[in-house]
């Protein structure tokens, strides 16, 4: 039972190159979501996806893309990493858009921009 | 926009002792309410939720909240923290659309 499965789990890059992280669920969820943790800030939705083929800006897009490959992928994209990308990543997903349904978290995935 | 406020950053309490963590969130219309839990090292797990009814939910480990409309709260509360709920804790809300906004997190140390 896996529930979200995000690849890397660490990561190091240099300014200026890319990576993509990569999220899968198992729960059959509609809507899946990218957050950032940073100290002191909470948790920062960067993108989301209500159903698949649908994505939408959060609160940070800037600097990333996302592809709602199908229903169970949803993946990240720092096409040209910056430090102020350092960060812990963590993709999420629910059953529903618009419901109260709980959020379900990967176990994060650890970025370092150097 | 919605916005959550935690306005304990960093909570520090001997075992056995009561816990009360505040949140505050600014939306005026219908809300769906979570706080979730992060220990060391770990991912969110949720803890407990308020979508309606009683005000007064219970959630996993001896947690509780209570939603106050009039307040715009829903503080979380353990009568007796145990060293293991050492922790970082985030209050969050859902209304319009799909987003959760989460406060900022309290750091909870817990001393055996």
């Amino acid at each position: 039972n896996a529930g979200v499965t995000q690849t890397p789990k660490f990561q190091v890059l240099k300014t200026g190159q890319s990576m993509t992280l990569q999220c899968a669920q198992d729960m059959n969820h509609n809507s899946m979501y990218w957050y950032r943790q940073d100290p002191g800030m909470g948790l920062r939705l960067i993108y989301y996806s209500a159903s698949e083929g649908t994505t939408d800006k959060g609160e940070v897009p800037n600097g990333y893309n996302v592809s709602r490959l199908n229903k169970r992928e949803f993946s990240l994209r720092l096409e040209s990493a910056a430090p102020s990308q350092t960060s812990v990543y963590f993709c999420a997903s629910s059953e529903l858009p618009g419901s109260g349904n709980t959020i379900y978290f990967g176990e994060g995935s650890w970025l370092t921009v150097v | 926009a919605q916005s959550v406020s935690q306005h304990n950053h960093h909570v520090i309490l001997s075992e056995a002792a009561s816990l009360e963590l505040g949140c505050n969130y600014s939306y005026g219309g219908t809300v769906n309410l979570f706080w979730y839990v992060q220990y060391p090292g770990q991912h969110l797990q949720l803890l407990l939720k308020y979508f309606s009814g009683d005000p007064l939910v219970k959630g996993i480990k001896g947690f509780e909240a209570e939603f106050i409309k009039s307040k715009f709260s829903f503080n979380l509360r353990k009568p007796s923290v145990q060293w293991s709920d050492t922790a970082e804790y985030f209050c969050a809300v859902k209304s319009s659309g799909d987003k959760l906004t989460f406060g900022t997190g309290t750091r909870l140390a817990v001393r055996p």
